[in-house]
């Protein structure tokens, strides 16, 4: 069974705090991906990974990076966390490739910042 | 600048009946498009896709359809159920890209 988890279910952080997100996948996908969730606006890309320690932007990279160091895992970074950070947070892993392979989803962590 | 659409943010259906959910794009160098299935508190789940060369694909209940003219796919869901509750996201793939641009959602309820 497939399996994309996230180090966090809920988290509430403080303005001004470094945040970390952690997404692990066991497919041995090498496409990772970071995701923001909030209402009226779906899901909006942030960055993604295509390979260990190969990154790109994605449309709202802005006060957020992202390290990836094993195949498997996937980081996202406030670097100081703010109230427009709040949100759902979804990690997703596929195929490799721009073959409209599908991807395998996290159950999100919601973050609040207060 | 939103890519991929969908304007209805809502939709009731009758348990039984057919549910059909629309997405419209304005890139014609996308790949392929796909649909997701969230439910609340869970990351969404792939349900269909289908390639940019055919006008249909069919996987059991759920059907999605392809207008390339008129840069429009829908997603029919036959006989609907209540566990199809949920929120449903059209994404599409760009030519070359590893990217999928996503629309903003429809939440669909089926009433038993």
């Amino acid at each position: 069974d497939v399996k994309v988890t996230q180090s966090s279910r809920y988290l509430v952080k403080r303005t001004g705090e470094k945040v970390f997100l952690e997404c692990v996948q066991d497919m041995d996908h090498e496409n990772m991906f970071w995701y923001r969730q909030d209402p009226g606006l779906g899901l909006r890309l942030i960055y993604f990974s295509y390979d260990v320690k190969m990154k790109e932007k994605g449309d709202i990279p802005e006060g957020y990076s992202v390290s990836r160091e094993k195949k498997e895992r996937f980081s996202l970074i406030l670097e100081s966390a703010s109230t427009n950070q709040t949100s759902m947070y979804l990690c997703a892993s596929s195929l490799p490739g721009s073959l409209g392979y599908e991807q395998y989803f996290g159950p999100g962590t919601r973050l609040t910042v207060t | 600048d939103q890519q991929v659409k969908q304007n209805s943010p809502s939709l009731s259906v009758q348990e039984g009946r057919i549910s059909i959910l629309n997405c419209d794009y304005t890139n014609s160098m996308f790949d392929y498009f796909l649909w997701y299935k969230k439910y609340p508190a869970e990351g969404p789940t792939f349900l269909i896709s289908i390639s940019s060369i055919k006008d249909k694909n069919e996987d059991g209940r759920f059907t999605v359809f392809l207008n390339k003219s008129a840069k429009h796919l829908s997603l029919h869901i036959v006989p609907s159920q209540p566990g199809d509750s949920a929120v449903y996201f059209c994404a599409a793939t760009p030519s070359g890209t590893y990217k999928y641009i996503f629309g903003t959602g429809t939440r669909l309820k089926v009433l038993a």
